[in-house]
C-alpha cells in the first residue's frame, strides 16, 4: 500500500484562529482528497487536489506532489469547523491503482 | 438529490447472525465502494465495484461479501457476524474507478455485534 501520515493528531483552537493541517504520503499519487467528518459522523469531500492550490471560502489546500505532501489551511476558524479532517490518496502506479488510502485524521476542536 | 443512501443507519446483531447493508446512489456513478471506520482510524476499503458487473477485494475483505445489484445499488453482507466487525460502515461512489474524481459518501451505518 501507501503510508499516509497526518499531523497534528489533535488541534484545539479558539474561534477566529487560523490553522494548518499536514498530510505526508510515501509514494507518487495521482489522486488526493481532503474530507471533513463532522461530529455527527458525516463525511464531506472538501477538495480533490492531486496537485496545485485550491480555495473554497475560508478553506484552501495545496499539494506539492513532487515533495509528497499536502496542506489544508483553515482561516478564521468557527465552531462548525470542529470534527476530524482526513487526507486520502491513491497511488499513481501498481496493483492498487484506483484505491484510496486514508490517514488517521486530525481531530480539530474549535471553542467559542 | 439524495446522493448516496445507506440503510439501516444503526443495527445491533448477535455473534453469528447474518445481515446485509444496503447502499444506493442516484448520481449515475460507475464505481461504488464499501469502507469500515474503527475508532481512531481512517477508513479502510473492504470491497469495491469499479463498474456494474464487477467486484473486487480491498484491504480488509475477510468476513464480508458484496453484490453489485445494478448500476445504482451495492450491498455488503456479513454471513456470520463477529465482534471484530463492530464498526461504522460507509458506502461511497465515484464517477469512475480510474477517473480521478472525488468520492461521495453516505452517512454511514453504525453496526454493533454483541
Amino acid at each position: 500500500g501507501i503510508q499516509v501520515e497526518q499531523s497534528p493528531p489533535d488541534l484545539i483552537l479558539q474561534e477566529g484562529a487560523n490553522s494548518t493541517l499536514r498530510c505526508n504520503f510515501s509514494d507518487s499519487v495521482n489522486n488526493l482528497q481532503w474530507f471533513h467528518q463532522n461530529p455527527w459522523g458525516q463525511l464531506i469531500n472538501l477538495f480533490y487536489i492531486p496537485s496545485g492550490t485550491k480555495q473554497n471560502g475560508r478553506l484552501s489546500a495545496t499539494t506539492v506532489a513532487t515533495e509528497r505532501y499536502s496542506l489544508l489551511y483553515i482561516s478564521s476558524s468557527q465552531t462548525t469547523d470542529s470534527g476530524v479532517y482526513f487526507c486520502a490518496v491513491e497511488r499513481s502506479r501498481g496493483s492498487t491503482l484506483g484505491r484510496l488510502y486514508f490517514g488517521r485524521g486530525t481531530q480539530l476542536t474549535v471553542w467559542p | 438529490n439524495a446522493g448516496v443512501t445507506q440503510t439501516p443507519k444503526f443495527q445491533v446483531l448477535k455473534t453469528g447472525q447474518s445481515m446485509t447493508l444496503q447502499c444506493a446512489q442516484d448520481m449515475n456513478h460507475n464505481s461504488m465502494y464499501w469502507y469500515r471506520q474503527d475508532p481512531g482510524m481512517g477508513l479502510r476499503l473492504i470491497y469495491y465495484s469499479a463498474s456494474e458487473g464487477t467486484t473486487d477485494k480491498g484491504e480488509v475483505p475477510n468476513g464480508y461479501n458484496v453484490s453489485r445489484l445494478n448500476k445504482r445499488e451495492f450491498s455488503l453482507r456479513l454471513e456470520s457476524a463477529a465482534p471484530s466487525q463492530t464498526s461504522v460502515y460507509f458506502c461511497a461512489s465515484s464517477e469512475g474507478y480510474y477517473s480521478n474524481q472525488p468520492q461521495h459518501f453516505g452517512d454511514g451505518t453504525r453496526l454493533s455485534i454483541l
